[in-house]
């Protein structure tokens, strides 16, 4: 176990629909990032936040966002999902807002769109 | 930008044989580099990190890195590879241009045999 919590595991929903994915950093860790993982595109980074604030946006269509919560757990909004949004979908935590020493990651909710 | 290249998708070795997974880094300032492993429906595990100190790192697992600099590389090496080393492994960089995250390499799947 990491510390870094993502859930749901699994989601399987239709084209057009919207879900949420939640992180939940390891304890103390104020940076939260999330990044996309697929076969064709590899690990691709979304969006950073740290102690509630977005600090930089990759490569995060318009129809997603995020934010992260005082209590500094994070949800990653996907709308309007078309297939090739199927993916791992990977949340990570650092201490501070700088990666220096690297992150630690969730084990991933596996996003199913047909 | 920084940006990191892994040479090879699928390395294979046998048990007890030398790995060896290559990673090259293109950066303009000194570089902060890691290597992370993936097991299957896991997420990533940090196995060892740079940050300008020793340029041989040792990581878990038995697994260590030299950073060269003239030859702008990071590459990852056990000795003898047990089976349980099969996996997947990717190295990143920290990225540097206005904000601090990680930018990861494509992944060398490593396929270890008895």
């Amino acid at each position: 176990d990491s510390g870094v919590t993502q859930t749901p595991k699994h989601l399987i929903t239709a084209t057009g629909q919207r879900v949420t994915l939640r992180c939940s950093p390891r304890s103390g860790d104020l940076s939260v990032y999330w990044y996309q993982q697929s076969l064709d595109q590899g690990l691709q980074f979304l969006i950073h936040y740290y102690n509630g604030e977005e600090r930089a946006k990759g490569n995060i269509l318009e129809r997603f966002s995020a934010q992260q919560f005082p209590d500094l757990h994070s949800e990653l909004n996907l709308s309007s999902l078309e297939l090739g949004d199927s993916a791992l979908y990977f949340c990570a935590s650092s201490p501070r807002e700088a990666a220096n020493y690297g992150y630690t990651f969730g084990s991933g909710t596996r996003l199913t769109v047909v | 930008a920084q940006s990191v290249t892994q040479l090879g998708s699928h390395v294979s070795v046998s048990e007890g044989a030398l790995v060896l997974l290559r990673c090259n880094y293109s950066s303009s300032v000194p570089p902060y580099l890691f290597w992370y492993v993936q097991y299957p429906n896991q997420g990533l595990q940090l196995l060892l990190k740079y940050t300008s100190a020793a340029t041989l790192v040792k990581g878990i697992n038995g697994f260590e890195a030299e950073f060269k600099k003239s030859e702008t590389s990071f590459h990852l090496t056990k000795p003898s590879a047990h089976m349980s080393d099969a996996a997947e492994y990717f190295c990143a960089v920290r990225v540097d241009s206005g904000y601090s995250t990680l930018t990861f390499g494509k992944g060398t799947m490593l396929l270890v045999s008895p």
